[in-house]
């Protein structure tokens, strides 16, 4: 099972990009490279999820390099309500193998 | 349902008693996972169903934790004899395991375990 660190908590303020990178050595080649985003008091929710190079949707962008051994999730001016942990999670797209093992988070903090 | 239903929300016990704890996960979505949240940690990951079947138990911190899934459908977590370390959240998810979209993890609110 891939492995991720991520750094545990960030700080920003409202109108500023936001990128937060998570380190996968040892990615497997059928593995996938997912983001969540979990609120106080709730379960995490799916942000954006890629294989390589570059995904954008309405949230955010991913980019991974060409060695895929990280990513990087990257949030356009982010607002107070983006205060939240983030989770690199990396495994298969339909895992069928088993756990899941998602890293410590990364808890932001978007200030005013 | 549109989504995953954990029942119950909140939960408060006491030490020594036995809890069950509830998922209803997506229609058609195969795997399901539960997981366990302590205040301030990151997900802990418990047990992994296919199916009806638990390929994956490697998570239950002690055999007063089991879990099963009928009609690969519900899953039921079962904690026996409390413990106050067992107070946490416990989250479940749910998953397809084929098909042309992201393979995401759709996770219910989780039920707030609270053991005195």
């Amino acid at each position: 099972l891939a492995k991720t660190t991520q750094p545990i908590s960030m700080d920003s303020y409202e109108g500023q990009e936001v990128n937060i990178t998570c380190s996968h050595n040892n990615i497997a080649t059928n593995d996938y490279i997912t983001w969540y985003q979990q609120f106080p008091s709730q379960g995490p929710r799916f942000i954006i999820q890629g294989y390589k190079t570059k995904v954008t949707n309405e949230v955010a962008s991913l980019f991974i390099p060409a060695d895929r051994k990280s990513s990087t999730l990257s949030l356009p001016r982010v607002s107070l309500s983006d205060t939240a942990v983030y989770y690199c999670l990396v495994g298969a797209r339909y895992n069928q193998g088993g756990k899941l093992i998602f890293g410590q988070g990364t808890e932001l903090s978007v200030k005013p | 349902g549109a989504g995953v239903s954990q029942s119950p929300s909140n939960k408060v016990t006491e030490k020594g008693k036995d809890v069950e704890l509830r998922c209803d996960p997506i229609s058609g979505h195969t795997a399901l996972y539960w997981y366990r949240q302590s205040l301030g940690q990151g997900l802990e990951f418990l047990i992994y169903f296919q199916g009806n079947s638990a390929p994956d138990k490697s998570g239950l911190p002690s055999d007063r934790f089991s879990a099963e899934r009928t009609g690969g459908s519900v899953s039921t977590l079962t904690i026996q004899r409390t413990q106050q370390e067992d107070s946490a959240v416990y989250l479940c998810a749910s998953s397809r395991t084929s098909g042309s979209g992201t393979g995401e993890l759709f996770f219910g609110e989780g039920s707030r375990l609270t053991v005195l």
